[in-house]
Protein backbone atom coordinates (compact mmCIF):
# COMPACT_ATOMS: atom_id res chain seq x y z
CA UNK A 1 0.00 0.00 0.00
CA UNK A 2 0.69 4.20 -0.22
CA UNK A 3 3.73 5.00 2.03
CA UNK A 4 3.39 8.47 3.53
CA UNK A 5 3.68 11.08 1.31
CA UNK A 6 4.52 14.91 1.67
CA UNK A 7 3.90 17.83 -0.04
CA UNK A 8 5.79 19.70 -1.60
CA UNK A 9 9.31 17.86 -1.10
CA UNK A 10 11.23 20.89 -1.64
CA UNK A 11 9.75 24.45 -0.77
CA UNK A 12 11.90 27.77 -1.22
CA UNK A 13 10.58 30.68 0.90
CA UNK A 14 11.78 34.23 1.20
CA UNK A 15 12.09 35.60 4.95
CA UNK A 16 8.76 36.55 6.01
CA UNK A 17 6.54 34.64 4.10
CA UNK A 18 4.42 32.06 5.67
CA UNK A 19 4.51 28.54 4.06
CA UNK A 20 2.02 25.26 4.88
CA UNK A 21 3.47 21.53 4.57
CA UNK A 22 1.20 18.85 3.74
CA UNK A 23 1.33 15.25 5.45
CA UNK A 24 -0.79 12.48 3.82
CA UNK A 25 -0.24 9.26 6.47
CA UNK A 26 -0.82 5.85 6.20
CA UNK A 27 -4.74 4.98 5.91
CA UNK A 28 -5.66 4.31 8.96
CA UNK A 29 -2.55 5.17 11.22
CA UNK A 30 -4.32 6.87 14.05
CA UNK A 31 -0.84 8.70 15.05
CA UNK A 32 0.25 11.41 13.48
CA UNK A 33 3.89 13.13 14.17
CA UNK A 34 6.43 16.10 12.74
CA UNK A 35 9.51 16.51 13.45
CA UNK A 36 12.14 19.14 12.24
CA UNK A 37 15.57 17.85 10.84
CA UNK A 38 18.69 20.09 10.64
CA UNK A 39 21.66 19.00 8.37
CA UNK A 40 23.66 16.30 9.72
CA UNK A 41 21.33 15.89 13.09
CA UNK A 42 18.65 13.86 13.98
CA UNK A 43 14.79 14.61 13.86
CA UNK A 44 13.78 16.83 16.41
CA UNK A 45 10.33 16.72 17.39
CA UNK A 46 7.58 19.01 17.06
CA UNK A 47 3.74 17.77 17.66
CA UNK A 48 1.87 14.72 17.72
CA UNK A 49 -1.41 14.08 17.32
CA UNK A 50 -4.13 10.91 18.11
CA UNK A 51 -6.56 11.39 15.09
CA UNK A 52 -7.46 15.20 15.15
CA UNK A 53 -6.59 15.94 19.32
CA UNK A 54 -3.02 17.24 19.10
CA UNK A 55 -1.79 15.30 22.39
CA UNK A 56 1.61 17.25 22.48
CA UNK A 57 3.05 20.31 20.95
CA UNK A 58 5.55 21.08 23.10
CA UNK A 59 8.43 21.17 20.62
CA UNK A 60 7.35 23.58 18.11
CA UNK A 61 9.56 26.63 19.14
CA UNK A 62 7.43 29.38 18.33
CA UNK A 63 3.96 30.55 18.42
CA UNK A 64 4.98 30.72 14.11
CA UNK A 65 4.61 27.14 14.11
CA UNK A 66 1.14 25.66 13.99
CA UNK A 67 0.16 22.24 12.95
CA UNK A 68 -3.18 20.90 12.49
CA UNK A 69 -4.93 17.69 11.60
CA UNK A 70 -8.86 18.71 11.31
CA UNK A 71 -10.54 15.29 9.90
CA UNK A 72 -7.90 13.39 11.58
CA UNK A 73 -6.10 12.01 8.29
CA UNK A 74 -4.38 15.15 6.43
CA UNK A 75 -1.91 17.01 8.39
CA UNK A 76 -0.37 20.37 7.96
CA UNK A 77 2.41 22.46 9.06
CA UNK A 78 2.03 25.89 9.00
CA UNK A 79 4.95 28.38 9.52
CA UNK A 80 4.23 31.80 9.76
CA UNK A 81 6.58 34.99 9.32
CA UNK A 82 9.42 32.41 8.05
CA UNK A 83 13.36 32.95 9.68
CA UNK A 84 16.15 31.74 8.40
CA UNK A 85 16.78 29.86 11.33
CA UNK A 86 13.74 27.55 10.19
CA UNK A 87 15.19 25.98 7.08
CA UNK A 88 15.44 22.11 7.54
CA UNK A 89 13.80 19.08 6.49
CA UNK A 90 10.23 18.46 7.73
CA UNK A 91 9.60 15.06 8.62
CA UNK A 92 6.20 13.43 9.29
CA UNK A 93 5.48 10.14 10.37
CA UNK A 94 2.28 7.76 11.22
CA UNK A 95 1.82 4.96 13.46
CA UNK A 96 -0.82 2.25 14.12
CA UNK A 97 -1.82 3.87 17.82
CA UNK A 98 0.49 6.15 20.28
CA UNK A 99 3.84 6.94 20.62
CA UNK A 100 5.09 3.31 21.47
CA UNK A 101 4.85 2.40 17.79
CA UNK A 102 6.76 1.24 15.17
CA UNK A 103 7.20 5.03 12.99
CA UNK A 104 6.54 5.39 9.07
CA UNK A 105 8.24 8.21 7.84
CA UNK A 106 7.43 10.23 4.60
CA UNK A 107 10.56 11.33 2.56
CA UNK A 108 9.66 15.11 4.04
CA UNK A 109 9.62 18.50 2.93
CA UNK A 110 12.93 20.15 2.63
CA UNK A 111 12.59 24.17 3.77
CA UNK A 112 14.90 26.65 2.90
CA UNK A 113 14.00 30.22 3.69
CA UNK A 114 16.28 32.98 1.87
CA UNK B 1 18.83 20.21 22.91
CA UNK B 2 16.02 17.52 23.42
CA UNK B 3 18.07 14.64 21.83
CA UNK B 4 19.49 11.39 23.29
CA UNK B 5 23.42 11.22 22.19
CA UNK B 6 24.99 8.20 20.09
CA UNK B 7 28.41 7.34 20.07
CA UNK B 8 30.52 7.09 17.43
CA UNK B 9 29.37 10.30 15.56
CA UNK B 10 30.98 8.13 12.22
CA UNK B 11 32.11 5.16 11.90
CA UNK B 12 34.09 3.49 8.86
CA UNK B 13 34.50 -0.04 8.24
CA UNK B 14 35.08 -2.35 5.51
CA UNK B 15 32.25 -4.88 4.25
CA UNK B 16 32.07 -8.14 6.21
CA UNK B 17 33.12 -6.83 9.59
CA UNK B 18 30.66 -5.73 12.67
CA UNK B 19 29.59 -2.25 13.29
CA UNK B 20 28.73 -1.32 17.19
CA UNK B 21 26.88 1.81 17.76
CA UNK B 22 25.81 2.92 20.95
CA UNK B 23 23.15 4.94 22.18
CA UNK B 24 22.30 6.99 26.04
CA UNK B 25 18.91 8.78 26.97
CA UNK B 26 17.95 10.37 30.14
CA UNK B 27 13.71 9.66 31.09
CA UNK B 28 12.27 6.66 31.67
CA UNK B 29 11.03 5.03 28.49
CA UNK B 30 8.25 2.26 27.43
CA UNK B 31 10.31 1.47 24.69
CA UNK B 32 13.35 2.31 22.64
CA UNK B 33 13.64 2.19 18.55
CA UNK B 34 16.16 2.04 16.20
CA UNK B 35 15.69 3.90 12.91
CA UNK B 36 18.08 4.08 9.46
CA UNK B 37 18.13 6.49 7.30
CA UNK B 38 19.60 6.98 4.43
CA UNK B 39 21.27 10.08 2.51
CA UNK B 40 18.28 12.42 1.61
CA UNK B 41 15.71 10.12 2.31
CA UNK B 42 13.06 9.39 5.53
CA UNK B 43 13.68 7.09 8.29
CA UNK B 44 13.04 3.79 7.82
CA UNK B 45 12.45 1.64 11.11
CA UNK B 46 14.44 -1.25 11.97
CA UNK B 47 13.78 -2.85 15.77
CA UNK B 48 11.73 -2.40 18.72
CA UNK B 49 13.26 -2.74 21.86
CA UNK B 50 10.94 -2.92 24.97
CA UNK B 51 11.98 -1.88 28.55
CA UNK B 52 12.03 -5.12 30.60
CA UNK B 53 13.65 -6.79 27.19
CA UNK B 54 17.50 -7.02 27.48
CA UNK B 55 17.99 -8.20 23.99
CA UNK B 56 16.79 -8.34 20.57
CA UNK B 57 17.57 -9.93 17.33
CA UNK B 58 16.41 -9.66 13.92
CA UNK B 59 18.54 -10.25 11.15
CA UNK B 60 21.99 -9.33 11.23
CA UNK B 61 20.71 -6.98 13.52
CA UNK B 62 21.07 -7.02 17.46
CA UNK B 63 20.20 -4.70 19.93
CA UNK B 64 20.70 -4.64 23.75
CA UNK B 65 18.79 -2.26 26.32
CA UNK B 66 20.10 -1.70 29.78
CA UNK B 67 17.84 0.53 31.37
CA UNK B 68 19.87 0.68 35.03
CA UNK B 69 22.39 2.85 32.40
CA UNK B 70 19.96 4.41 30.21
CA UNK B 71 21.97 3.31 27.60
CA UNK B 72 21.11 0.77 24.54
CA UNK B 73 23.16 -0.84 21.50
CA UNK B 74 22.94 -1.41 18.05
CA UNK B 75 25.61 -4.86 16.49
CA UNK B 76 25.27 -4.92 12.84
CA UNK B 77 26.91 -8.06 11.74
CA UNK B 78 28.65 -9.08 8.77
CA UNK B 79 28.07 -5.67 7.37
CA UNK B 80 27.14 -4.83 3.47
CA UNK B 81 27.70 -1.61 1.34
CA UNK B 82 24.16 -1.48 1.17
CA UNK B 83 24.32 -0.68 5.07
CA UNK B 84 26.12 2.56 4.69
CA UNK B 85 23.70 5.22 6.56
CA UNK B 86 23.25 7.01 9.71
CA UNK B 87 21.68 5.25 12.50
CA UNK B 88 19.38 6.60 14.87
CA UNK B 89 18.13 5.61 18.23
CA UNK B 90 15.00 7.04 19.70
CA UNK B 91 13.10 6.85 23.35
CA UNK B 92 9.42 7.33 23.81
CA UNK B 93 9.73 8.68 27.26
CA UNK B 94 7.29 11.95 28.05
CA UNK B 95 7.87 12.56 24.15
CA UNK B 96 9.40 11.02 21.16
CA UNK B 97 13.04 11.89 21.15
CA UNK B 98 15.89 11.21 18.31
CA UNK B 99 19.32 10.52 19.08
CA UNK B 100 22.11 12.41 17.16
CA UNK B 101 22.80 9.55 15.34
CA UNK B 102 25.70 7.38 13.81
CA UNK B 103 27.31 7.93 10.42
CA UNK B 104 27.61 4.20 9.49
CA UNK B 105 30.34 3.57 6.08
CA UNK B 106 30.97 0.40 4.82
CA UNK B 107 33.54 0.31 2.26
CA UNK B 108 33.21 -2.91 -0.46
Amino acid sequence: GAGVSQSPRYKVAKRGQDVALRCDPISGHVSLFWYQQALGQGPEFLTYFQNEAQLDKSGLPSDRFFAERPEGSVSTLKIQRTQQEDSAVYLCASSLAGKERQQYFGPGTRLTVT
Amino acid sequence: SQQGEEDPQALSIQEGENATMNCSYKTSINNLQWYRQNSGRGLVHLILIRSNEREKHSGRLRVTLDTSKKSSSLLITASRAADTASYFCATDGSTFIFGSGTRLSVKP
